[in-house]
């Protein structure tokens, strides 16, 4: 498995303020993705990134911002939390080459509560 | 709109008996599926997968089959042991694409 640490692994925080998430990796995968889990909706994309500093929405992307300043690091930001970003957060990387025939490694998760 | 369906929520089987997961898609472009397997408070790890080309992709215990005509793949997991008990999630991509869409899950609960 690719190294892929998430920090922090759960988090609290109220309404309007802004969260930021950590995913970090040691395998210099080229594509890094977060995605949030709920109850009925399976994993759904929020962002990626296919390089430093080249990221793209995903089907969930409002209310989301992303930054990746260096290759390991993929930082996922809610300017301003909202209730309906209560989630689990994951992060996953992938190596170089065609998305075919070139599974996701996933993180261990961050559990985030917006009360 | 849905283009990954995994319709059965739960599925309970007998330990030693086959478990039968299904995914139906939508999208005809998706060439490459794969099935993760999730346990409590983890993340998703990859199981499996098959790419259009083939029909049929075995990796011990875990098969999988794919029938394009029918848009509908499956996995088989013989014999089921309690440590099968998990949420799996069925994904596709397309060869143009960086990104999987996942079903919504499938949660075993392999009894003894």
């Amino acid at each position: 498995d690719a190294g892929i640490t998430q920090s922090p692994r759960h988090k609290v925080t109220e309404t309007g303020t802004p969260v930021t998430l950590r995913c970090h990796q040691t395998e210099n995968h080229r594509y890094m993705y977060w995605y949030r889990q709920d109850p009925g909706h399976g994993l759904r994309l929020i962002h990626y990134s296919y390089g430093v500093k080249d990221t793209d929405k995903g089907e969930v992307s409002d209310g989301y911002s992303v930054s990746r300043s260096k290759t390991e690091d993929f930082l996922l930001t809610l300017e301003s939390a909202t209730s309906s970003q209560t989630s689990v957060y994951f992060c996953a990387t992938r190596d170089r080459g065609p998305s075919s025939y070139n599974e996701q490694f996933f993180g261990p998760g961050t559990r985030l509560t917006v009360l | 709109d849905q283009q990954v369906k995994q319709n059965s929520p739960s599925l309970s089987v007998q330990e030693g008996r086959i478990s039968i997961l299904n995914c139906d898609y939508t999208n005809s472009m998706f060439d490459y599926f794969l099935w993760y397997k999730k346990y409590p408070a983890e993340g998703p790890t990859f199981l499996i997968s098959i790419s259009s080309i083939k029909d049929k992709n075995e990796d011990g215990r875990f098969t999988v089959f794919l029938n394009k005509s029918a848009k509908h793949l499956s996995l088989h997991i013989v014999p089921s042991q309690p440590g099968d008990s998990a949420v799996y999630f069925c994904a596709a991509s397309a060869w143009d694409t960086d990104k999987l869409i996942f079903g919504t899950g499938t949660r075993l609960q392999v009894f003894p």
